[in-house]
């Protein structure tokens, strides 16, 4: 059984360009949460992603926005980088959203924004 | 948001058991007690989740006090692997993980 996957592994991008970050979610589970952890930090909740559509979303600026796929993959975009979006992107698949439940989490993209 | 606290480090012999305590003194009364843990270079992986009595799997044991405010995760036998940052996140409502700094473990041999 395959764990959550996420592509690209790491990227470089300069300031002002856009990225996408990929996540496939652990079989089965519908659920998709994104995070991003600076160095040295815990992860903070981006958004959540549950039947297509945004549930939740934590305290980031438009320029982050998101998608879940009908096969409950999904995908995380920046636009107009910036020197502080340079972290490890973290997705996290779970089979419902709720504090039961028990997120299981990829192995990142790191990102660097130069 | 409610938030945990955690001690920043802590050191543990291996084979020594190590006790890690997280604060949670704003829980919610239906909000189950989570625990994770980071190794180098990985994602956050989990250990072990409870609501109000201890729990023990392969990996733990998870103590958690009567009140609810408080918890420890117990590592019975600490190993070289066992070397991470251990976070005590907060759910709200819908699943929402909300992390805090951890607590970063080195286990000395």
């Amino acid at each position: 059984d395959a764990g959550v996957t996420q592509s690209p592994t790491h990227l470089i991008k300069t300031r002002g360009q856009q990225v996408t970050l990929r996540c496939s979610p652990k079989s089965g589970h519908d659920t998709v949460s994104w995070y991003q952890q600076a160095l040295g930090q815990g992860p903070q909740f981006i958004f959540q992603y549950y039947e297509e559509e945004e549930r939740q979303r934590g305290n980031f600026p438009d320029r982050f926005s998101g998608h879940q796929f009908p096969n409950y993959s999904s995908e995380l975009n920046v636009n107009a980088l910036l020197l502080g979006d340079s972290a490890l992107y973290l997705c996290a698949s779970s089979l419902v959203p709720g504090s039961l439940e028990t997120q299981y989490f990829g192995p990142g993209t790191r990102l660097l924004v130069l | 948001d409610a938030k945990t606290t955690q001690p920043n480090s802590m050191e543990s012999n291996e084979e020594e058991p190590v006790h890690l305590p997280c604060n949670h003194s704003t829980i919610s009364g239906t909000d189950y007690i989570h625990w994770y843990r980071q190794l180098p270079s990985q994602g956050p992986e989990y250990v072990i989740h409870g609501l109000t009595s201890n729990v023990n799997n392969r990996m733990a044991s998870l103590a958690i006090a009567e009140d609810r405010k408080s918890s420890t995760l117990i590592l019975h036998r600490a190993t070289l692997r066992d070397a991470a940052v251990y976070y005590c996140p907060c759910y709200n409502q819908g699943g929402k993980l909300i992390f805090g700094q951890g607590t970063e473990l080195s286990v000395k041999p």
